[in-house]
């Protein structure tokens, strides 16, 4: 098994340009999650997917898309990059949400300029 | 709301010293308790996690109890080495408010010189 895998590994846009993170996991977990890493701030929840067909929102979702159309991949799209979206961006797939261990991609490290 | 706090960081020890990091959690019902580490440039993994009060979850000399009295799961290992150094993160879910969220602490840095 490949686990979590993320890509790009890094990536630098310019204000107002859009993108797509990738996210796929072949353990066939249902549920996934995107987080973003903040100096100082640990990690916060952006939107995450209990299942195919179902997300819903985070702690920190504005300006960030997602889809679950399969249940080994889980995109993120930044519509319009901002400065401000500049972090390291995590996807984590688990079994389930309660009791199963979170298994985390490598990370994605974006710079909006 | 469910919450989970853990102690400020860097935290500085010389090589054999003993380790303590603290962590408090709110939550309602009978949440699942996770520690989490990330070495440098890499992303979390698994240390240990525990699901019932008084349950231990050890991994790697570390150990952690769910001590659901004072809602505590602090982290401890007995002689840390130079490779322990990284971000240690507190986790909690399996909350009452099922809103299918984990929650993670803000991360303790952890710096252990030889």
């Amino acid at each position: 098994n490949a686990g979590v895998t993320q890509t790009p590994k890094f990536q630098v846009l310019k204000t107002g340009q859009s993108m797509t993170l990738q996210c796929a996991q072949d353990m066939n977990h249902e549920y996934m999650s995107w987080y973003r890493q903040d100096p100082g701030m640990g990690l916060r929840l952006i939107h995450y997917s209990v299942g195919a067909g179902i997300t819903d929102q985070g702690e920190v979702p504005n300006g960030y898309n997602v889809s679950r159309s399969t249940t080994e991949d889980f995109p993120l799209r930044l519509l319009s990059a901002a400065p401000s979206q500049t972090s390291v961006y995590f996807c984590a797939s688990s079994i389930d949400r309660d009791t199963d261990t979170q298994y985390f991609g490598p990370g994605t490290r974006l710079t909006v300029l | 709301g469910d919450s989970v706090t853990q102690m400020e960081g860097p935290v500085t020890l010389s090589e054999e010293a003993c380790l303590t990091i603290n962590c408090t959690y709110t939550a309602t019902g009978y949440p699942s308790l996770f520690w989490y580490v990330q070495y440098p440039g890499e992303g979390l993994q698994l240390l240990l996690k525990a699901t019932k009060a008084d349950d231990k979850g050890s991994n790697k000399g570390f150990e952690a109890t769910y001590r659901k009295e004072t809602t505590s799961f602090h982290l401890e290992k007995g002689s840390v080495q130079v490779s322990d150094s990284a971000v240690y993160f507190c986790a909690l879910s399996g909350t009452m408010n099922r809103d299918d969220k984990i929650i993670f602490g803000k991360g303790t840095r952890l710096h252990i010189l030889p």
